[in-house]
């Protein structure tokens, strides 16, 4: 199976910073990728698919890309909703697979 | 708006079964693909399964191929994970999931799943 490794583990930044988070494939993965939002007690929420297609109701400052083996989540300006933990996914290949997260904590 | 209703959780022995459901509405149930995806206590998302609109294909993840069974009733708007031999590693917190969509010119979903329910907690202890 296609594993994503997701780095850092956890990124502390504050309000008004820029996260970048990484999601490397351990083959290629063309640009089939998302990324997803969860926050405690919710439901996790698609933010970006397809490397970097906006999902309905993500504000501008979220923004993907990358291809291959290796992807980019940048979140400019970060807001105070957008602390969480982030996942990346793959649909290249059976069975889809999820990183293991970033958190993005207050600092 | 989507809503998406897991039910069925709860706390069961090893080795035994359990079935989850999941009522959807404010869309088109029947025309899109669903999955479920699961989190183990203190662990990342995994996923489980994935059936297509019509019910004609199903995947799974490895770890439950064989054992879990994904299922829906158009019918009803509801789709469901038969869960046997259960184990340990199963317990989590079990996601309903709506495909994105819409499903390609051969029926495939495009595997981004959204939105998500509130999930069903199942507990596996002796």
């Amino acid at each position: 199976e296609i594993v994503l490794t997701q780095s850092p583990a956890i990124l502390s930044l504050s309000p008004g910073e820029r996260a970048t988070l990484s999601c490397r494939a351990s083959q290629s993965i063309s640009r089939y990728l998302a990324w997803y939002q969860h926050k405690p007690g919710q439901a996790p929420r698609l933010v970006i698919y397809e490397t970097s297609n906006r999902a309905t109701g993500i504000p501008a400052r979220f923004s993907g890309s990358g291809s291959g083996t290796d992807f980019t989540l940048t979140l400019s300006n970060l807001e105070p909703e957008d602390f969480a933990v982030y996942y990346c996914q793959q649909r290249s290949d059976w069975p889809l697979t999820f990183g293991g997260g970033t958190k993005v904590e207050i600092k | 708006q989507v809503q998406l209703v897991e039910s069925g959780g709860g706390v069961v022995q090893p080795g035994t079964s359990l079935r989850l459901s999941c009522a959807a509405s404010g869309f088109t149930f029947s025309s899109v693909g669903m999955h479920w995806v699961r989190q183990s206590p203190g662990k990342g998302l995994e996923w489980v399964a994935v059936i297509w609109y019509d019910g004609s294909q199903e995947r799974y993840a490895d770890s439950v191929r064989g054992r879990f069974t994904i299922s829906r009733d158009n019918s009803k708007n509801t789709v469901y994970l038969q869960m046997n031999s259960l184990r340990a590693e199963d317990t989590a917190v079990y996601y309903c999931a709506k495909d994105v969509g819409p499903r390609d010119r051969s029926g495939h979903p495009t595997n981004w799943i959204d939105p998500w329910g509130q999930g069903t907690l199942v507990t596996v202890s002796s």
